[in-house]
């Protein structure tokens, strides 16, 4: 079975500091993708990211990186310089190969960003 | 390009009615999903769907929840009778197909039952 944990429910951070989110992950399966996705307060999921299992290469993308670790089953999230609308709370997300690309959701992180 | 549509975006019903939830997916998508997130929660399959077949609807209450995706497009979701315990956020997804795509989400139906 899978299962996603996200053991921070809520993080406070002061306008330009570094956040990160840690995502812990359990599947049996060897091939499976990896995903985090932001919800604002508009309520809509947005997509950020996907990694296969056979990627463990690390990924920056402007004010965001993503550090893959399969040895520690974890997939952490951290945005450098943090601004107010980086406040959402963000899902980490995992799919097996062989699960139809159904998607199991982590119990999210709630982070507030403050001027 | 067009999002995931979702219609409507609020309803309020009492306990016992009936609803009814509508999603458009993205334009070529084959897969579509429906979930419900239930408040502080992360969402919840409840069905998927391949075109206008079904890939899985194991977490789905089949006593009152039904969906339907007759043209391998636009989808229906309904709850008949509704419980107390529905109320949540209903999030119809779409992906391209089933390879570990991405999803993309519409903005939700909020369902309140009193």
């Amino acid at each position: 079975a899978q299962k996603v944990t996200q053991a921070q429910t809520e993080i406070s951070v002061v306008e330009k500091e570094d956040v990160t989110l840690d995502c812990v992950y359990e599947t049996r399966d060897t091939t499976y993708y990896l995903f985090w996705y932001k919800q604002p307060p508009s309520g809509e999921l947005v997509f950020l990211i996907r990694r296969n299992s056979f990627d463990e290469q690390n990924e920056i993308s402007g004010r965001y990186s993503w550090n893959f670790q399969k040895s520690t089953s974890s997939f952490n999230f951290t945005i450098t310089a943090s601004q107010v609308v980086d406040s959402a709370v963000y899902f980490c997300a995992l799919s097996d190969f062989g699960a139809g690309n159904m998607l199991t959701f982590g119990g999210g992180t709630r982070l507030m960003v403050k001027p | 390009e067009a999002g995931v549509a979702q219609s409507p975006r609020y309803k309020i019903i009492e306990k016992r009615q009936s609803v009814a939830f509508w999603c458009n997916p993205i334009s070529g998508h084959a897969t579509l999903y429906w979930y419900q997130q239930i408040l502080g929660q992360g969402p919840k399959l409840l069905i998927q769907f391949q075109n206008n077949g079904v890939v899985d609807d194991s977490q789905l209450p089949k006593d009152r929840f039904s969906a339907e995706r007759l043209k391998g497009v636009d989808s229906t979701l309904k709850i008949q009778p509704a419980k107390l315990e529905d109320s949540a956020v209903y999030l119809c997804a779409s992906s391209l197909d089933l390879a570990g795509n991405e999803q993309y989400f519409g903005p939700g139906t909020r369902l309140t039952v009193t």
